[in-house]
């Protein structure tokens, strides 16, 4: 019953690594996220994407960018990982049309950066 | 900037009376709004949305929109221990043309306590 999967679980990184946080959803949706949460800060959406090589910045895509080149795959790059980017990272899938919605998260990926 | 707020909590509330969660939001253009539950150590889960204004029920939930106050609630009935957890309101702005959805903004949730 799984509808959208992370990569991993738990990562750790050195500073200034390339890190790929990667996502797969098998419902066809149009519609990925990508979000970091942290404690006291809530959700904040960092990139999502309505098609496939369709990106749009969210509230807070510095030091960030995303790959969408297939429909079902969406990936998060850290270009140069850094210690503020330890954080929950979560992926989600939305379906969002005529007042029919099907959204889901994934299991999350805890990054630790030192 | 968009904002969605919501008091953080924690709110407690008795087994089996009414939970009544609530959330502003800034964007006056918003068009959907959104109900996640989040337990502890787990990703959000969807519980309710709704686009127009009144009252949208489903089972023991309720959502309640007034877009001219900015407002948006979720009542749950009969609370049960089991609805213990963080709530997350969420809004959507923009619809593009192409389809495609503009992503959410998140409210900092609201953590519910049903005592049994």
């Amino acid at each position: 019953d799984v509808k959208v999967t992370q990569s991993s679980r738990y990562l750790v990184k050195r500073t200034g690594e390339k890190v790929f946080l990667e996502c797969v959803q098998d419902m066809d949706h149009e519609n990925m996220f990508w979000y970091r949460q942290d404690p006291g800060l809530g959700l904040r959406l960092i990139y999502f994407s309505y098609d496939v090589k369709m990106k749009e910045k969210g509230d807070i895509p510095e030091g960030y960018s995303v790959s969408r080149e297939k429909k079902e795959r969406f990936s998060l790059i850290l270009e140069s990982a850094s210690t503020n980017q330890t954080s929950m990272y979560l992926c989600a899938s939305r379906f969002d049309r005529d007042r029919r919605v099907e959204a889901f998260f994934g299991q999350g990926t805890r990054l630790t950066v030192v | 900037q968009k904002e969605v707020e919501q008091n953080s909590g924690p709110l407690s509330v008795p087994e089996g009376a009414i939970a009544s969660l609530n959330c502003t939001y800034s964007d006056r253009g918003s068009q959907s709004f959104f109900w996640y539950r989040q337990y502890s150590g787990k990703s959000p889960e969807l519980i309710m949305f709704i686009y127009s204004n009144g009252d949208k029920e489903d089972g023991r939930f309720t959502a309640q929109l007034n877009k001219a106050s900015q407002y948006v609630s979720l009542l749950i009935r009969d609370s049960q221990p089991s609805d213990s957890a963080t709530y997350l309101c969420a809004v959507n702005g923009e619809v593009y043309s192409g389809g495609g959805a503009d992503g959410l903004t998140f409210g900092k949730g609201t953590h519910l306590i049903i005592q049994p």
